[in-house]
Formats: structure tokens, C-alpha cells, sequence
């Protein structure tokens, strides 16, 4: 079975730019994945930030974006807020098969 | 508004069964499946299966196959997920998500504790 790879831990400063990715072992991520992107603050449910590579729902922050970059999928975080310190999960499809990513551990500090 | 209200915690010994259940609102039942995902204690998000509201279609993960099943009443507009033979690794928090082919509205979770 497949493996999604994402950083475990990352950390940005208040305002700065943070990009975090989402690979996988079977090689490259294509939009063929339609990578999500989903925000886990402590003690909550998830919520959708990014489906399908890169298109947002009404309630996902501007400063959010989704893209392709080399090879994998990639959130792209421009201007990190406080309240985006969170775990970050990003989800692949195979064929009949979806799988998470081990999640980032975002530091906004 | 689009709302999802799951059932409330459950504990279980091992070996017994638990059925979760998802209630929705807000939107057309039949247009959009129901995704269910655990998250076991301190640890990340597993995608456990799929279910199409509009013909009852199934898609669960390999690894819980024969032990799972995810039906939906269109009645009442309910999902429903029962996992059978439990084991103290199926201790997590488990939630539904409204998905067209990826979640997009999640429920609230449910705690399943299993223990003796």
C-alpha cells in the first residue's frame, strides 16, 4: 500500500510564509490525486481548507493556498496568523483507496 | 446550513460491536456520500470508507474489511457505521464527513473507548 509523506513539525513567525507538502511513495503527486487539505486544531474536528490540488471552500482563509510543486502537493500558508498553529493533514486518492498523511505540527511562533 | 450531529461516546469491551451513527441537515441527502475517519489517541487522521447515499455503494479500507460496515437510511437522513470484534486499537474518536469524493463537512466526532 501506498505512503503519503508530510514534514512532521514546522514553524513559522507571525506574518511569515510557510509551505508544507504532501508526497507520496508511488512517486510523483498529480492532480490525478486531488490532494485535500484539511486544518485540526486540539480537542476538534478537522475542517476542509483545500480539495482538489487547489480551489477553496467560502470559509478558507485568502492567505491559504494549494499548488503542485515539484512533485508533490503543497499548502501554502502567506502571512501565518496565531490561530493558524494547528496539524495540518493533507489526503491522496488511489483508485478505490484514499490516505491520509502522518500530519505537520505548524508552530506559529 | 449544512450540519452533521453524531451519536455520543461509547465504551465497549473487546471483541464486542459499536455503531456509530451521523445525522445530517441542511442539504440534499442523496447528492453527496458519507466518509468516515478515526483518529486513534495522539495520533493522525485514518480514512476508514466511503458510502454512496444514492445506491448504498461501498469503498472501505483494506484493512477493515470484513469488520466494518457503513449503511445509510435515507429516512431519516442517517448515516450509520458498525465496527465488529473490536480491539483496544480501535479506541479512537471517529467522524463522518459529507463527501462528494473528498469531505468537505465533518460531524463532531465520537469517542469508541475499548476496554475490559
Amino acid at each position: 500500500q501506498a505512503v503519503v509523506t508530510q514534514e512532521p513539525s514546522l514553524t513559522v513567525s507571525p506574518g511569515g510564509t510557510v509551505t508544507l507538502t504532501c508526497g507520496s511513495s508511488t512517486g510523483a503527486v498529480t492532480s490525478g490525486h486531488y490532494p485535500y487539505w484539511f486544518q485540526q486544531k486540539p480537542g476538534q474536528a478537522p475542517t476542509t481548507l483545500i480539495y482538489d490540488t487547489s480551489d477553496k471552500h467560502s470559509w478558507t482563509p485568502a492567505r491559504f493556498s494549494g499548488s503542485l510543486l515539484g512533485g508533490k502537493a503543497a499548502l501554502t500558508l502567506s502571512g501565518a496568523q496565531p490561530e493558524d498553529e494547528a496539524d495540518y493533514y493533507c489526503l491522496l486518492a488511489y483508485s478505490d483507496a484514499r490516505l491520509f498523511g502522518g500530519g505537520t505540527k505548524l508552530t506559529v511562533l | 446550513q449544512v450540519q452533521l450531529v453524531q451519536s455520543g461516546s461509547e465504551v465497549k469491551n473487546p471483541g464486542a460491536s459499536v455503531k456509530v451513527s451521523c445525522r445530517t441537515s441542511g442539504y440534499t441527502f442523496t447528492t453527496y456520500g458519507i466518509t468516515w475517519v478515526r483518529q486513534a489517541p495522539g495520533q493522525g487522521l485514518e480514512w476508514m470508507g466511503w458510502i454512496s447515499t444514492f445506491n448504498g455503494n461501498t469503498n472501505y479500507e483494506q484493512k477493515l474489511q470484513g469488520r466494518v460496515t457503513m449503511t445509510t437510511d435515507t429516512s431519516t437522513r442517517t448515516a450509520y457505521m458498525e465496527l465488529r470484534s473490536l480491539r483496544s486499537d480501535d479506541t479512537a474518536v471517529y467522524y463522518c464527513a459529507r463527501a462528494g469524493g473528498n469531505p468537505d463537512y465533518w460531524g463532531q466526532g465520537t469517542l469508541v473507548t475499548v476496554s475490559s
